[in-house]
């Protein structure tokens, strides 16, 4: 079981935007400026999408955003794309000095 | 930006040791940063492993600990994952990833290698 809660599956349409949630405690997520945003693709590395909560890497597409709020951080996919359909995984320090990381939300575009 | 390739055994047998290397290119591991490892069953989340700094200071996952070393070997630009007592349960994808905190950890990682599936079998 995961450290942080994360639903399983999210779907758009093209063009749409969505929302993952990843919901932690004060002992992670709601006590730290410290969570970040992985996309999986299969068979690729995975890459960086979001750290501190809201800064995005150089050369991520500012479609995708973070925010927090208490004990919940997000990621939102605006301008869904086919090519966006991929797993999201959230991470956060944890106050035991651990990274800590969600079970993943697939990302489907219909 | 740097690269990073994971490499070691395929196929682990249950009680022995698990170990990997991850090369880095482009970069030289002396100059600084934190390397991690994370690893993702089949059909689940990913899970921290632990993460090593570039002097060679080590900071595990307090679920693993008890079986991981991890080590840095600068001369041939690498860092490396050893996990003691397999199991089963130790089956995944394996990926080294850099955290490019310079004092402190910074606790996200990018670049990230492709990963290599580690199966624990008799």
């Amino acid at each position: 079981q995961s450290a942080l809660t994360q639903p399983a599956s999210v779907s758009g349409s093209p063009g749409q935007s969505i929302t993952i949630s990843c919901t932690g405690t004060s002992s992670d997520v709601g006590g730290y400026n410290y969570v970040s945003w992985y996309q999986l693709h299969p068979g690729k590395a995975p890459k960086l999408i979001i750290y501190d909560v809201s800064n995005r890497p150089s050369g991520v597409s500012n479609r995708f955003s973070g925010s927090k709020s208490g004990n919940t951080a997000s990621l939102t996919i605006s301008g869904l794309q086919a090519e966006d359909e991929a797993d999201y995984y959230c991470s956060s320090y944890s106050s035991t000095s651990t990274v800590v990381f969600g079970g993943g939300a697939k990302l489907t575009v219909l | 930006q740097e690269l990073l390739q994971e490499s070691g055994p395929g196929l682990v047998k249950p009680s022995e040791t698990l170990s990997l290397t991850c090369t880095v290119s482009r970069y030289s591991i002396s100059r600084g940063y934190y390397w991690g490892w994370i690893r993702q069953p089949p059909g689940k989340g990913l899970e921290w492993i632990g993460s090593i700094y570039h002097s060679g200071s080590t900071y595990y996952n307090p679920s693993l600990e008890s079986r991981v070393t991890m080590s840095v070997d600068t001369s041939n630009n690498q860092f490396s994952l050893n996990l003691r007592s397999v199991t089963v349960a130790d089956t995944a994808v394996y990926y080294c990833a850099r955290d490019p905190g310079t004092v402190t950890r910074n606790d996200w990682f990018d670049p990230w290698g492709q990963g290599t599936l580690v199966t624990v079998s008799s």
